[in-house]
């Protein structure tokens, strides 16, 4: 199983790009990388999902490198509502037999 | 996308009842559903892994005699909380990935059980 690591928590203003870095130093060559968001006492949300290079969708950018061991998240012109938690998971797409979750990113949108 | 409903979105016991949570996929099949558990303010851990029509897989430490685990049909599994107690106060999450496997995982509400 890929491990990520997250940074524990961020800070951002409104308005602001944010990107949230995530190491899965050990990805298998079939995983993909997707990022999920999650509000309290809520269930996680998808948010973007990648393989390599970039992917951009209506709400965020995903960034990865050649070796596909990181990826970042890009959020752009951040708001109060995007303050959430931020998880990345690494997983075979033909299936998720086992995902598990890392410590997740604390994004909070300062005003 | 497709949408994963849990039931009930909270529930109060007492201890040492037991207490059924459900969930279930709305427009697909789900071939596989997990189930999580979150205590504030930390990550989802993941409890077991159940596929349609078999056993469910514990993860190491996760009771299976306590949380009692059903995945009967490619739309619902239920996650039975056993003798429940204080302790047992959480936050549960289902996941579901469905039969076309896109490798998104699909996430229901939660259900947040306190136990009395």
């Amino acid at each position: 199983l890929a491990k990520t690591t997250q940074p524990i928590s961020m800070d951002s203003y409104e308005g602001q790009e944010v990107n949230i870095t995530c190491s899965h130093n050990n990805i298998a060559t079939n995983d993909y990388i997707t990022w999920y968001q999650q509000f309290p006492s809520q269930g996680p949300r998808f948010i973007i999902q990648g393989y390599k290079t970039k992917v951009t969708n209506e709400v965020a950018s995903l960034f990865i490198p050649a070796d596909r061991k990181s990826s970042t998240l890009s959020l752009p012109r951040v708001s109060l509502s995007d303050t959430a938690v931020y998880y990345c998971l690494v997983g075979y797409s033909g299936g998720y037999q086992k995902v598990t979750f890392g410590t997740g990113t604390k994004l909070q949108v300062i005003p | 996308g497709a949408v994963v409903s849990q039931h009930p979105s909270w529930v109060i016991c007492k201890s040492g009842t037991s207490v059924k949570i459900e969930c279930r996929s709305l427009d697909f099949q789900a071939t596989t559903m997990f189930w999580y558990r979150q205590f504030p303010k930390q990550s989802l851990m993941l409890m077991a892994t159940s596929n349609e029509g078999s056993k469910a897989t514990y993860e190491q430490g996760v009771e299976k005699d306590k949380f009692l685990i059903n995945h009967a049909s490619l739309t619902l599994s239920t996650l039975t909380v056993t003798s429940a107690h204080p302790e047992d106060s959480s936050f549960y999450i289902c996941s579901a990935t469905g039969v076309a496997n896109t490798g998104e995982l699909f996430f229901g509400e939660g259900s947040r059980l306190t136990v009395l």
